[in-house]
């Protein structure tokens, strides 16, 4: 079954970076789409960015443009996202998702249960 | 970029009531709406995809309709797993937008 697992979250403090990583399985990670989403404590559902099943588009939300890069490795079956200069208000938990194979890449059907990631000096 | 204004932002009600949330596109975004059921601490969870069209295995007390840019979550009979946050999301269109979420909750 489709498995996604994040990791790489943790501590950081203002202005840091961190690399998520997220490992896929349970499907043909070459052919899909794949998202990162967010939430805040005590906050709703945030969408972050999206890249394009072959790695060649990409998209943001622009709270995080110029910030954070949404990557993929096919041959690692594996999604990142980079965040650089890192805010308090980047504090959530980071999830991946993927996207269907058919219905639109901007669409969202499975889910990890995301990295935590907390920023504070 | 497209709005998603999700209402209400909570509600209270008992086992066996059919409750309705309701999210509202500041655009056109066709039928491109999902909705998301979030339990604390799980993965959200695709309930309905494309407005109307029940994810395999999702119960069929949970329907969707739509009319305009307005989009309904319908959830019949509701049953002691539903209390949850729901959230619609809009797939028309980066960047890609969540509604605020509807905490159900028990009365």
């Amino acid at each position: 079954q489709v498995q996604l697992v994040e990791s790489g979250g943790g501590v950081v403090q203002p202005g840091r970076s961190l690399r998520l990583s997220c490992a896929a399985s349970g499907f043909n990670f070459n052919k899909y789409a794949m998202h990162w989403v967010r939430q805040a404590p005590g906050k709703g559902l945030e969408w972050v960015a999206v890249i394009s099943y072959d790695g060649t588009t990409e998209y943001y939300a622009d709270s995080v443009k110029g910030r954070f890069t949404i990557s993929s490795d096919s041959s690692k079956n594996t999604l990142y996202l980079q965040v650089n200069s890192l805010r308090a208000d980047d504090s959530a938990v980071y999830h991946c998702a993927r996207a269907p194979y058919s219905g639109g890449w901007y669409s969202i059907d499975y889910w990890g249960q995301g990295t935590l990631v907390t920023v504070c000096s | 970029d497209i709005q998603m204004t999700q209402s209400p932002s909570s509600l209270s009600a008992s086992v066996g009531d059919t409750v309705t949330i309701t999210c509202r596109a500041s655009r056109t975004i066709s039928m491109h709406l999902n909705w998301y059921q979030k339990q604390p601490g799980q993965a959200p969870k695709l309930l309905i995809y494309a407005a109307s069209t029940l994810q395999s295995g999702v119960p069929s007390r949970f329907s969707g309709s739509t009319s305009g840019t307005d989009f309904t979550l319908t959830i019949s009979s509701l049953q002691p797993e539903d209390f949850a946050t729901y959230y619609c999301y809009q797939s028309y269109s980066p960047p890609l937008t969540f509604g605020g979420g509807t905490k159900v909750e028990i009365q």
